[in-house]
């Protein structure tokens, strides 16, 4: 059973760096064609694509964001993170993380249930 | 950055009920479009991707079709655990981007 485990620090300041983990279960990242991607979502409004990370440890990002992103993985621990630096209210959402199977295509076939992020000062 | 034009926003239908959802794109994404399904609590659901292939364990109730940059999503026959928050995702290209949500509500 494939199954994602988002976590984060709740609420943070803004100016700090926001750090995020994805614990990965019934996968392996490491497995050829395997990705995971984080996704957010402002309360009551869309979702946002900001990076994928690949079993091969390529990665993509969003422009919009690229700057302040930064996507790893642990394959031993079976985790991928996140790191959104220098954060500002904006940023307040819930982010998920999501697989992705590139042998099937650049969809998510499989998300977490999601964390919430809240940034204020 | 490929736009997704999702309509409608708000959807009110009855149990049993057939509904549709739209998605166009700003430019070709070729077939490479998912939906998925949002409800409060769980996570999100992958229903169908490649504009009309079902993802695995999901009803044949639920599917989809393309017409140039135009894509459809519909559910024949609705069932209560159907209503909910439904997104469209091009993955033809980076940077993915989502439709902005349809809520389909019980009538």
């Amino acid at each position: 059973q494939v199954t994602l485990k988002e976590s984060g620090p709740g609420i943070l300041q803004p100016s700090q760096t926001l750090s995020l983990t994805c614990t990965l279960s019934g996968f392996s990242v490491s497995t050829y064609g395997m990705g995971v991607g984080w996704i957010r979502q402002p309360s009551g409004k869309g979702l946002e694509w900001l990076a994928n990370i690949y079993w091969d440890d390529d990665n993509a990002y969003n422009p919009s964001l690229k700057s302040r992103l930064s996507i790893s993985m642990d394959t031993s621990k079976n985790q991928a993170f996140l790191q959104i630096t220098n954060v500002d209210t904006a940023d307040t959402a819930t982010y998920y993380c999501a697989r992705m199977d590139r042998q099937l295509g650049y969809h998510f076939d499989y998300w977490g249930q999601g964390v919430m992020v809240t940034v204020s000062s | 950055d490929v736009q997704m034009t999702q309509s409608p926003y708000n959807l009110a239908a009855s149990p049993g009920e057939s509904v549709s959802i739209s998605c166009k794109a700003s430019k070709s994404i070729s077939k490479y479009l998912a939906w998925y399904q949002q409800k409060p609590g769980k996570a999100n659901k992958l229903l169908i991707y490649d504009g009309s292939t079902l993802h695995s364990g999901i009803p044949s109730r639920f599917g989809g079709s393309r017409s140039g940059t135009d894509f459809t999503l519909t559910i024949k026959s609705l069932e209560p655990e159907d209503f909910g928050l439904y997104y469209c995702q091009q993955h033809n290209e980076y940077p993915f981007t989502f439709g902005s949500g349809t809520k389909l509500e019980i009538k």
